[in-house]
């Protein structure tokens, strides 16, 4: 079975400072890993993806999380945030069931941004 | 393109009260599943299916029950409410690793 741990609960940082938000996954079998991004009272959205290939993926917004075999983590970071970034992150892993693919969260980081 | 619709946005459920969330998705899909939100625990599996006629449990299945007879539908059905369900709920369908998540429907069971 798969798991995944979002190691902090809430991260309130200042606006224009960096933030790291912190992945951990446990999987017997290869997985994908994903960061979805759910806004005040909205739904859902991805924010990037990794399934294979270069280990650092970057969204369009200036987000980026590194694939770490070795550690089994999926940090999510940003070098410098926006009020526009307050809102619940989500990491996700998806492993094979049955021909698709199950998706599995951790239980979200509200990342809060002070002016 | 509508992706998936949910049905409904907001409901006030009595306990003991049954209801059934509607799906529906326009992708041809095969694979539909439910989650359930609630603070501080992310998006917990209900149910899934990974095509018509065939439905499995996720972490969160009792109180729950789906089924599939089109690959377009995949509702879900509250046997007796309890406050505990008190949730959003969010259906999703995916191909492969792209997924897509309804607007949610917040359940309010008192």
């Amino acid at each position: 079975a798969q798991s995944v741990t979002q190691l902090d609960s809430q991260v309130p940082v200042f606006e224009e400072a960096p933030v790291e938000l912190r992945c951990n996954y446990s999987s017997s079998v290869s997985v994908y890993l994903f960061w979805y991004v759910q806004y005040p009272n909205q739904g859902l959205q991805l924010l990037l993806k990794y399934l294979s290939g270069s280990t650092l993926v970057e969204s369009i917004n200036g987000f980026e999380a590194e694939f770490n075999k070795s550690q089994t983590s999926f940090h999510l970071r940003k070098p410098s945030v926006h009020i526009s970034d307050t809102a619940e992150y989500f990491c996700a892993v998806s492993a094979p069931v049955q021909g698709a693919q199950k998706l599995v969260f951790g239980q979200g980081t509200r990342l809060t941004i002070n002016p | 393109n509508a992706g998936v619709t949910q049905t409904p946005k907001f409901q006030v459920l009595k306990t003991g009260q049954s209801m059934t969330l509607q799906c529906a998705q326009d992708m041809n899909h095969e694979y539909m599943s439910w989650y359930r939100q609630d603070p501080g625990m992310g998006l917990r599996l209900i149910h899934y299916s990974v095509g018509a006629g065939i439905t499995d449990q996720g972490e969160v299945p009792n109180g729950y029950n789906v089924s599939r007879s089109t690959t377009e539908d995949f509702p879900l059905r509250l046997l007796s409410a309890a406050p505990s369900q008190t949730s959003v709920y969010f259906c999703a369908s995916s191909e492969g690793w792209g997924y897509t998540f309804g607007s949610g429907t917040r359940l309010t069971v008192v």
